[in-house]
C-alpha cells in the first residue's frame, strides 16, 4: 500500500519566490494536514482540510495557503518567502480525527 | 508557552533495558495522545496512540501510560532494541483534532549496545 507521498523532495528558492509543495494522502483517508518543522523543533500544525473544506488553521501568516483538491490531494503555497520559512514541511492523511499518518516531507530551503 | 513538553532532549540506554521517554502537557482540553518515531530524514512514523478515557495502551513493545491528574504520560519501551535508536516525539490532540496535533521538542534515544 502506498503511504502519503510529497513532491518534491527537496528545494531550493530564492528570497521573495513562491513555492508550492504537494502530496497524495493514503487511498480512503479524506484528511490532510501540513505541518511545518524546524530544526530542533517538533511539527508545528499549519492547515487541516478534510473534503475540500479548511477545517483548521495554525498561527501562520497569510503567505501560507492550501487547498484540497477532489481526489483528496492537497497543495501547500507559501509567499513572498523569508530566510525563515526554510524548514521540512510535512503532510499528515487521516482516516478518522485520531492518527495521522506522515509522509516524507519536503525540505525547504530560502537563500 | 508549550503546551506539551519533552523535557529531556536525548536519553541513552543499554540494549536489553526499558528505555521511558516522559512527557508533561498543559491543556486540559486535550484527549487523545500520540507517539511518534523519527530517523532522520524521514517523517513520523506512527507509533501508539491513548485516548483520555483510558490510562494504559500497549502494543508489543510499546506500552503508553497516561496520568490525567499529573498531566504527565510516559512511552515504555521493552526491551529496547538498536533500531529503536531514533527521535521519539509526543503530540496531543484537543476536540475534533481540527486544530492538528501539538508536538513536543522530541526526544533523542539513543540505544547503546
Amino acid at each position: 500500500d502506498a503511504g502519503v507521498t510529497q513532491s518534491p523532495t527537496h528545494l531550493i528558492k530564492t528570497r521573495g519566490q513562491h513555492v508550492t509543495l504537494r502530496c497524495s494522502p493514503i487511498s480512503g483517508h479524506k484528511s490532510v494536514s501540513w505541518y511545518q518543522q524546524v530544526l530542533g523543533q517538533g511539527p508545528q500544525f499549519i492547515f487541516q482540510y478534510y473534503e475540500k473544506e479548511e477545517r483548521g488553521r495554525g498561527n501562520f501568516p497569510d503567505r501560507f495557503s492550501a487547498r484540497q483538491f477532489p481526489n483528496y490531494s492537497s497543495e501547500l503555497n507559501v509567499n513572498a518567502l523569508l530566510l525563515g520559512d526554510s524548514a521540512l514541511y510535512l503532510c499528515a492523511s487521516s482516516f478518522s480525527t485520531t492518527e495521522a499518518f506522515f509522509g516524507q516531507g519536503t525540505r525547504l530551503t530560502v537563500v | 508557552d508549550q503546551q506539551v513538553k519533552q523535557n529531556s532532549p536525548s536519553l541513552s540506554v543499554q540494549e536489553g533495558r526499558i528505555s521511558i521517554l516522559n512527557c508533561d502537557y498543559t491543556n486540559s482540553m486535550f484527549d487523545y495522545f500520540l507517539w511518534y518515531k523519527k530517523y532522520p530524514a524521514e517523517g513520523p512514523t506512527f507509533l501508539i496512540s491513548i485516548s483520555s478515557i483510558k490510562d494504559k495502551n500497549e502494543d508489543g513493545r510499546f506500552t503508553v501510560f497516561l496520568n490525567k491528574s499529573a498531566k504527565h504520560l510516559s512511552l515504555h519501551i521493552v526491551p529496547s532494541q538498536p533500531g529503536d535508536s531514533a527521535v521519539y516525539f509526543c503530540a496531543a490532540r484537543a476536540g475534533g483534532g481540527a486544530d492538528g496535533l501539538t508536538f513536543g521538542k522530541g526526544t533523542h534515544l539513543i540505544i547503546q549496545p
